[in-house]
């Protein structure tokens, strides 16, 4: 299984609305990530897990909590959002931190998120 | 830190064209290369990767060699088809990131 599922794959939400992004692997990485791309831009780290516990958050703002229950499942809390942070959030695995040889990084199909 | 510099799109060829997209890079130490594509409406896939200089990363007919003296990483395919449209990002990796190029995006007509 060399696939990164997240779920649900839209989500239109108020700014006053409290919802989660989930994010799933079954390879065994022990690296996970959040990022953030607007239309027509790369991908920006937002977080990076490595082995259950947070390593870098890229200076985002507390209206994004993420969270690692364990290996497997990554989760974005999202809490009083901006119109601004309608964007696709993708989420990333790889076997250990990105750069290595063999830590090329898999990238789920993301979730488009529309905040009205 | 890391940069990646790709040329600008869109890239418009007739299906069969030779396809060149060009990318430098800055980087210290010794990145990993990678070529990711996105497809319309998609996450993003790894095309094809090198981890060394003079490596050559190859997938789907695309190729691309890791070249340290010129800090260059293009990627190229003989024959391009309508299926090849979407768009390309030329990425180095070092430490715990990823350094993405703005991307490139191809368009593929019969």
């Amino acid at each position: 299984d060399t696939e990164v599922t997240q779920t649900p794959k839209h989500l239109v939400m108020g700014m006053t609305n409290k919802k989660s992004l989930k994010c799933e692997q079954h390879m065994g990485h022990r690296a996970m990530y959040w990022y953030k791309q607007k239309a027509k831009k790369p991908p920006e780290l937002m977080f990076v897990y490595s082995y259950e516990k947070l390593s870098i958050n890229e200076s985002v703002p507390s209206r994004f909590s993420p969270e690692c229950p364990n290996s497997s499942l990554l989760n974005l809390h999202l809490h009083a959002l901006q119109p601004e942070d309608s964007a696709l959030y993708l989420c990333a695995s790889s076997q250990g931190l990105a750069g290595g040889p063999y830590n090329e990084q898999f990238f789920g199909p993301g979730t488009r998120l529309t905040v009205l | 830190g890391n940069s990646v510099t790709q040329m600008e799109g869109p890239v418009t060829l007739s299906e069969e064209a030779f396809l060149t997209i060009n990318c430098t890079y800055t980087a210290t130490g010794y990145p990993s290369l990678f070529w990711y594509v996105q497809y319309p409406g998609e996450g993003l896939q790894l095309l094809l990767k090198a981890t060394k200089a003079d490596d050559k990363g190859s997938n789907k007919g695309f190729e691309a060699t890791y070249r340290k003296e010129t800090t260059s990483f293009h990627l190229e395919k003989g024959s391009v088809q309508v299926s090849d449209s979407a768009v390309y990002f030329c990425v180095t990796g070092t430490a715990s990131k990823l350094t993405f190029g703005t991307g490139t995006r191809l368009q593929v007509t019969l």
